[in-house]
Order: structure tokens, then C-alpha cells, then sequence
């Protein structure tokens, strides 16, 4: 069975930094564009960054270009985001997405990010 | 980045049909596929329909898409009570490139 699980939320001061991981099973994240969406507290979806199946390709929304970065692991079959100089407003559920738009999209159940002092 | 209205909410009696609009332009809905999502409360989105109008596997046929020029829309027919639910739509944005999300329209079941 395909799944992704998300990991590496938590508490953060504004201006730090905080990694998450997206552990995948079932299924390779080489073989798939991968995607990280987020969603404030009782708010919409928002779009933040994807990465290619060759992991060369990457691209950002602009309210997180120069501060996050996506990238594989391979050896571990994990997705990652890289994210610095955090600030109130990112703070939300961060969810990683296989395949997303595609037929065989499949989400993870998130991971909730706060940024606060 | 900019996000697609779509209309607040909606709803309907058991059995009727609703449909839910999403207003786009030239560099998103005008010239790519665009997706819809259905997000439970507490839940993660799942995916309703892709590419405008296809269906992945296991989404019924009660569900589907549409477009004309840089106007989506999604419809719902046979409303159930469990389609209670936020919709949300989203297309690649040529101009941003990026994705883009729709406001989102909460379905209520009367």
C-alpha cells in the first residue's frame, strides 16, 4: 500500500529554522513529482513547492522563494523541506503530496508548523 | 501569490445538484487543467477530479468537471449527506509559475 507520512513540525521563534520530512512507502519518490501544500488554521490550501522526478527541477510560491528549499533523499525514500527565516504567517499544517493533480495522488496527514515567540 | 474565487458556500437538499464556479484568467484556467478537491473536516484534500474532467479511480460518477474560456466548474449531483464537505479548485499558473488554489466553498447538506 502506497503512503506518505509527514514529520518534523513543532514550535518555532520568527526567524528560525525547522526541516520536515515526508517518509514514503510503497512506492519510490523518484518516480513521481512530489509536492508540499500547507493550510493555515481555518484556512485554504496553498501551494508551496514541488520537485521533478530527477530531482532537478524545483519551483516555489513566491511567499516562500530564497527562504525554503525541497529536495529527496533517495537512499531513505523521503521528501524534505528545508525552511528558514520563518515568520508568523507560515505557520500550518504542512502536508506532503505524491503524484498531486495526478491520478495517483495520494497525501500524507500533515504536519502542524507554529511559528511564535 | 493570488488565489481563484470561488464562491463562499453552497448547498442543497439531499438528492439535488450543486454546482460551485471558479473564476480564473488566461494564464491559469484559460490555458491549463484544472483539479478539484474535496476536503472532510480534520482530514487531508482528496482528489475529485483531474485534467478538467477525468475521474481517478473510486470517485463516483456523481462528481464532475467542467470549463469554458477561464471559468471552471465543478458539479455535484445525487448530494449526499456525507458531500458536506469544503471544495477547493487549482490549476498551474503560467504568469506565477506556480500552483494556485481557489478560495475554497463549503457545502452544506440541508
Amino acid at each position: 500500500e502506497e503512503q506518505v507520512v509527514e514529520s518534523g513540525g513543532g514550535l518555532v521563534q520568527p526567524g528560525g529554522s525547522l526541516r520536515l520530512s515526508c517518509a514514503a512507502s510503497g512506492f519510490s519518490v523518484s518516480t513521481y513529482w512530489m509536492h508540499w501544500v500547507r493550510q493555515a488554521p481555518g484556512k485554504g490550501l496553498v501551494w508551496v513547492s514541488r520537485i521533478n522526478k530527477n530531482g532537478r527541477t524545483t519551483d516555489y510560491a513566491d511567499s516562500v522563494r530564497g527562504r525554503f528549499t525541497i529536495s529527496r533523499d533517495s537512499a531513505k525514500n523521503t521528501l524534505i523541506l528545508e525552511m528558514n527565516s520563518l515568520r508568523v504567517e507560515d505557520t500550518a499544517v504542512y502536508f506532503c503530496a505524491k503524484d498531486f493533480v495526478g491520478p495517483y495522488d495520494q497525501w500524507g496527514q500533515g504536519t502542524l508548523v507554529t511559528v511564535s515567540s | 501569490q493570488s488565489v481563484l474565487p470561488q464562491p463562499p458556500s453552497a448547498s442543497g437538499t439531499p438528492g439535488q445538484r450543486v454546482s460551485i464556479s471558479c473564476s480564473g484568467s488566461s494564464s491559469n484556467v484559460g490555458r491549463d487543467y484544472v483539479s478539484w478537491y474535496q476536503q472532510l473536516p480534520g482530514a487531508a484534500p482528496k482528489l475529485l477530479i483531474y485534467n478538467t474532467n477525468q475521474r481517478p479511480s473510486g470517485v463516483p460518477d456523481r462528481f464532475s468537471g467542467s470549463k469554458s474560456g477561464s471559468s471552471a466548474s465543478l458539479a455535484i449531483s445525487g448530494l449526499r449527506s456525507d458531500d458536506e464537505a469544503d471544495y477547493y479548485c487549482v490549476v498551474w499558473d503560467n504568469s506565477l509559475s506556480g500552483y494556485v488554489f481557489g478560495t475554497g466553498t463549503k457545502v452544506t447538506v440541508l
